[in-house]
């Protein structure tokens, strides 16, 4: 059981937007804005997407934005491309140490 | 170009230890926390634990489910981190990666290595 709570799956056609949310507690994500997001490829490693729940590293596309609401964090995904289609993490802090959901994988139909 | 490439992994017995490094490159290494994780088959990611640089100490941390048998260390002259595994347990069985964490904070993995298969099964 992830601590933190992700939809198992979403799906999107070509050029719409995408929510993927991810629940924690006060404890967590509603605690700390050390939340972070990860896109992982099919056999690939996972790429950092998102940090500080909304800021993007150098060379993420700003097709990909990150936002909070009390112990919900949300990663919107603008512009949907075949080439997003992979699994996306969401990660907190809980007591100094990090924690993740437990994946959401993104179909683009 | 930043480059971590984990090696070791491979098919252990319960109980037994082994040891995965990983090798970095493109960065000054000694200036930079180190952190592994692992993906059980199918499954999500899990972190495994950390150590700091050696201007923060040199600390370490680790998961509840590693602490006491698994032990991370680093040879800055080398620019490798290693990842001591012992009392392996077939619920260690997981791709491990190497990740080197951001340099303000050290919360966040910004690079990734391809990952190493360490296989624990009798």
């Amino acid at each position: 059981q992830s601590a933190l709570t992700q939809p198992a799956s979403v799906s999107g056609s070509p050029g719409q937007s995408i929510t993927i949310s991810c629940t924690g507690t006060s404890s967590d994500v509603g605690g700390y804005n050390y939340v972070s997001w990860y896109q992982q490829h099919p056999g690939k490693a996972p790429k950092l997407l998102i940090y500080d729940v909304s800021n993007r590293p150098s060379g993420v596309s700003n097709r990909f934005s990150g936002s909070n609401s009390g112990n919900t964090v949300s990663l919107t995904i603008s512009g949907l491309q075949a080439e997003d289609e992979a699994a996306y993490y969401c990660s907190s802090y809980t007591n100094t140490t990090p924690v993740f959901g437990g994946g959401t994988k993104l179909t683009v139909l | 170009e930043v480059q971590l490439v984990e090696s070791g992994g491979g098919l252990v017995k319960p109980g037994r230890s082994l040891r995965v490094s990983c090798r970095a490159s493109g960065f000054i290494f000694g200036d930079y926390a180190m952190s592994w994780f692992r993906q059980a088959p199918g499954k999500g990611l899990e972190w495994v634990g950390f150590i700091r640089s050696k201007a923060f100490g040199g600390t370490t941390k680790y998961a509840a489910s590693v602490k006491g048998r698994f032990t991370i260390s680093r040879d800055d002259s080398k620019s490798i981190a290693y990842l001591q595994m012992n009392s392996l347990k077939t619920e260690d069985t997981a791709v491990y990666y190497c990740t080197r964490m951001d340099f303000w904070s050290a919360f966040y993995p910004d690079y990734w290595g391809r990952g190493t298969l360490v296989t624990v099964s009798s």
